[in-house]
């Protein structure tokens, strides 16, 4: 099984809302990440977390809040977003840092706040 | 932060031709890596290179790495339809994955 699958595909959601995304892998990877990314610009790196413990955070606002339950899961809550950050999300694994392999992405979740 | 930059940022060639596009960056890294995105989709890892290395194949594909410009190149052959799609740069070092501003590749038929 070499997939990340990322649910919901698709979530839209008020202001006032709290939602979660959520990012699985069976990979044995203990490297998870998550990005965000806008209309044609790159995926921009949110966080990462090594070992399931935060080791990068890239001053991300606080209505962003990273949890890592257990090696295979990662989820992403969110409260209180604004219309700006309305983008696609997306999870991705990799073996470890400095393994020189490549990480694997989800599909992504679009996201939009009304 | 991003610290690859790509161009080009489009690009568009007829079927059967082929596509260059190259990537630059900023600090010591680990590997440098391609990626594919068809549109509004999940990347899709292509090819590693390591810092240590210079060149790579992978099919149609073919990438270099020159560390002393800081500067990558990825070749597609014999481009196909198929391969439109837009094409990102990541490069790996301390404990990140960051990806540059990306090619978007039009194969005409």
């Amino acid at each position: 099984d070499t997939e990340v699958t990322q649910t919901p595909k698709h979530l839209v959601m008020g202001m006032t809302n709290k939602k979660s995304l959520k990012c699985e892998q069976h990979m044995g990877h203990r490297a998870m990440y998550w990005y965000k990314q806008k209309a044609k610009k790159p995926p921009e790196l949110m966080f990462v977390y090594s070992y399931e413990k935060l080791s990068i955070n890239e001053s991300v606002p606080s209505r962003f809040s990273p949890e890592c339950p257990n090696s295979s899961l990662l989820n992403l809550h969110l409260h209180a977003l604004q219309p700006e950050d309305s983008a696609l999300y997306l999870c991705a694994s990799s073996h470890t840092f400095r393994s020189n392999t490549e990480a694997f992405f989800g599909q992504g979740t679009r996201l939009t706040v009304v | 932060s991003q610290q690859g930059e790509e161009d080009p940022q489009a690009l568009s060639i007829q079927e059967g031709e082929n596509a260059t596009m190259n990537c630059s960056y900023k600090t010591s890294i680990n590997n440098l890596q391609w990626y594919r995105q068809n549109s509004g989709r999940g990347l899709v890892h292509l090819i590693l290179i390591r810092s240590n290395e210079r060149e790579k194949h992978s099919g149609r594909l073919r990438v270099t790495l020159d560390t002393s410009k800081k500067s990558s190149s990825l070749l597609i052959t014999a481009s196909r339809a198929a391969d439109t799609a837009s094409y990102f740069c990541a490069t790996e070092g301390a404990q990140k994955l960051v990806f540059g501003q990306g090619t978007r590749l039009t194969i005409n038929p």
